[in-house]
């Protein structure tokens, strides 16, 4: 079946420093991705998505590409802040019995410090 | 407006309580869903509803139930349930069961006593 396959945390990082969040995919035919954020006792926000090969998806400073190539879908931030500190969860969609659900990753959680 | 909210934000319950968890959107969304979060772990899917129909049960057990009583709402209903069961429960929606984006809501803090 599909699933997603995400660096182990936790990643603890000085404040402005570079970002990068691995995941890689398995999945028949061509699901679309996500990155998923969750705060601190908080629900799941959604972060950033790409639905098909190349597209590159930005939210609040944070990228990812859709590379069909290498099936990734990194997630960089170039200077992290304080307030990024949180659980992130990469995605994908996998159709089954005819409704979509997501397939999570085991989450990374990242912790910037001042 | 990409806002679903769920109430209550916390309930301890005994195991042979009756409770219920409530969700709600107003985006026109016509897909809403069920997830279990447990700590540190990612949410896993319960139950999924399009056009108020159950469409998938992840093998959930009986004494969670869930009803969808029109296209905003979905409720859980919990019923003699065990410690085990204590987890985050998140509620999600999207415009349709196909490839849309689901948003979340801040979830139901669950703890069985």
């Amino acid at each position: 079946g599909n699933s997603v396959t995400q660096m182990e945390g936790p990643v603890t990082l000085s404040e402005e420093a570079f970002l990068t969040i691995n995941c890689t995919y398995t999945a028949t035919g061509y699901p679309s991705l996500f990155w998923y954020v969750q705060y601190p006792g908080e629900g799941l926000q959604l972060l950033l998505k790409a639905t098909k090969a190349d597209d590159k998806g930005s939210n609040k400073g944070f990228e990812a590409t859709y590379r069909k190539e290498t099936t990734s879908f990194h997630l960089e931030k170039g200077s992290v802040q304080v307030s990024d500190s949180a659980v992130y969860f990469c995605a994908l969609s996998d159709l089954q019995g005819g409704s979509e659900k997501l397939v999570f990753g085991k989450g990374t959680k990242l912790t910037v410090n001042p | 407006d990409t806002e679903v909210t769920q109430t209550p934000k916390h309930l301890v319950m005994g195991m042979t309580n009756k409770k219920s968890l409530k969700c709600e959107q107003h985006m026109g969304h016509r897909a809403m869903y069920w997830y279990k979060q447990k700590a540190k772990k990612p949410p896993e899917l319960m139950f999924v509803y399009s056009y108020e129909k159950l469409s998938i049960n992840e093998s959930v057990p009986s004494r969670f139930s869930p009803e969808c009583p029109n296209s905003s709402l979905l409720n859980l209903h919990l019923h003699a349930l065990q410690p085990e069961d204590s987890a985050l429960y998140l509620c999600a929606s999207s415009l349709d069961t196909s490839r849309e984006t689901q948003y979340f809501g801040p979830g139901t803090r669950l703890l069985v006593l």
